[in-house]
């Protein structure tokens, strides 16, 4: 497994503005992923980061709405961009580690789009 | 049709008693399946691996029936510290292809 740390755990922000989500690793991994889970549902991938290179985004996440960047094995960011109300929710970052499709998820950041 | 369902519970159980919960796929082409457990306002954890000769962890047993495209988790002696939401997760050997269920809830009184 990994250890995994995210920054912020919550916010509360205004619409039109924009937050970035940071995800640490304490261990180098290839795969990182970001999800999202609304109130009351289940966890939507946005996309995987890759490192050296663009994130490939999951249908309905597009890059000007959630730019990813991986500058190296150990750290990622997410940012949300011009946000809205519907933006409000968790967004989570996880590793695989073991090649065996295991993941394993950060602590989550807690969204609020007021 | 969803690609992962699960029943939402919730599983209201005594302590000590056995609760089974079962997950459907839809595609047969699902090759890796997980049973994470997220507690309230936590990020999930994963709890099990699911092998296709099924798997036992202490008190938690893991199924996969590929015939009826379900997996099935066990819990014996129900603990307090069991309730949370247990989400089923399958994947088709690609790292693009996880599909979660939306979780089932259980709560284990005294």
């Amino acid at each position: 497994s990994a250890v995994i740390s995210q920054k912020p755990s919550r916010d509360i922000c205004q619409r039109g503005t924009s937050l970035t989500i940071q995800c640490q690793v304490d261990s180098q991994v290839t795969m990182m992923f970001w999800y999202r889970q609304q109130p009351g549902q289940s966890l939507t991938l946005i996309a995987t980061a890759n490192q050296g290179s663009e994130a490939t985004y999951e249908s309905g996440f597009v890059i000007d709405k959630f730019p990813i960047s991986r500058p190296n094995l150990t750290f990622s960011t997410l940012t949300v961009s011009n946000m809205s109300p519907e933006d409000s929710s968790i967004y989570l970052c996880s590793v695989e580690t073991s090649g065996l499709y295991e993941q394993y998820f950060g602590p989550g950041t807690r969204l609020t789009v007021t | 049709r969803k690609e992962v369902e699960q029943d939402p519970g919730p599983f209201n159980v005594p302590e000590g008693a056995t609760v089974a919960f079962n997950c459907t796929y839809s595609n047969s082409a699902s090759q890796s399946f997980f049973w994470y457990r997220q507690d309230c306002r936590k990020e999930p954890k994963l709890l099990m691996s699911v092998y296709s000769s099924g798997n036992e962890d202490g008190r938690f047993t893991a199924q996969l029936n590929r015939a009826s495209q379900y997996i099935s988790l066990l819990i014996r002696d129900s603990k307090l510290s069991d309730s949370a939401t247990y989400l089923c997760v399958v994947n088709r050997n690609n790292f693009n292809k996880f599909y979660f269920g939306s979780g089932t809830k259980l709560n284990v009184k005294p």
